[in-house]
């Protein structure tokens, strides 16, 4: 079975300044894909960043990097210079390579960017 | 805009009753895929249509249902609708299924379904 697990219900930040968002998982499978995606007000899904589990390379896109430990299966999102408009529950989700599109996904976490 | 359309937006219906929930995929994808996001369960996958197949199946009640059309799109059935069912429901779609894919998916808007 897959689980993803996030232990923060809800976080905030000040703007400018950096939090990390924590997740875990469990898998049986070797390849598989990790994604954070957020989700703002108005509710869309929106694709924040991706890891491939064979790539040993952190992904970064921006101000978003993830620290990937896959011994650990720990897979934690960190966002850089937080603005206003990263206010957004926050989901991390696994898909496993072999049922690629099948998301799981953990509970979320509710980020708050406040001035 | 992630180029998934998802129609209706807003819907509120009584308990016993069906409705219909519809999604345009982005131009050229092929797969389909529908997710149910509720206070209870959090998201979870429902099911997955490729190019006009059943792919996989998830979460999804014997009251639910779904097809993929010649066009592409899709329709999420649901029939003799509980308070539990009250959710958001997602569609996403991709290009491809497969080795190839990378996973990511394009979600919609979602269709925010009450039931009274």
């Amino acid at each position: 079975a897959q689980t993803v697990t996030q232990s923060q219900p809800e976080m905030s930040v000040q703007e400018a300044e950096t939090v990390t968002l924590s997740c875990t998982y469990d898998t049986s499978e070797n390849n598989y894909y990790l994604f954070w995606y957020k989700q703002p007000p108005s509710r869309q899904m929106i694709l924040v960043i991706r890891q491939e589990a064979y790539k040993q390379q952190n992904a970064t896109e921006n101000r978003f990097s993830v620290n990937f430990q896959k011994a650990a299966k720990s897979f934690s999102l960190k966002i850089s210079d937080s603005q206003l408009g990263d206010t957004a529950m926050y989901f991390c989700a696994l898909d496993r390579g072999s049922t690629l599109g099948r998301l799981y996904f953990g509970r979320g976490t509710q980020l708050t960017v406040w001035p | 805009d992630s180029g998934v359309t998802q129609t209706p937006k807003h819907l509120i219906t009584a308990t016993g009753q069906r409705v219909t929930l519809r999604c345009s995929p982005r131009s050229g994808d092929l797969s389909v895929y529908w997710y149910q996001q509720s206070l209870d369960q959090g998201l979870q996958f429902l099911i997955q249509y490729y190019n006009g197949e059943e792919r996989a199946k998830g979460n999804i009640l014997e009251r639910f249902s779904a097809q993929q059309f010649p066009d592409l799109h899709s329709e999420l059935n649901l029939s003799s609708l509980e308070l539990g069912d009250s959710a958001l429901y997602f569609c996403a779609s991709s290009a491809k299924t497969g080795a190839r894919n990378t996973g990511e998916l394009f979600f919609g808007e979602g269709s925010r379904l009450t039931v009274l």
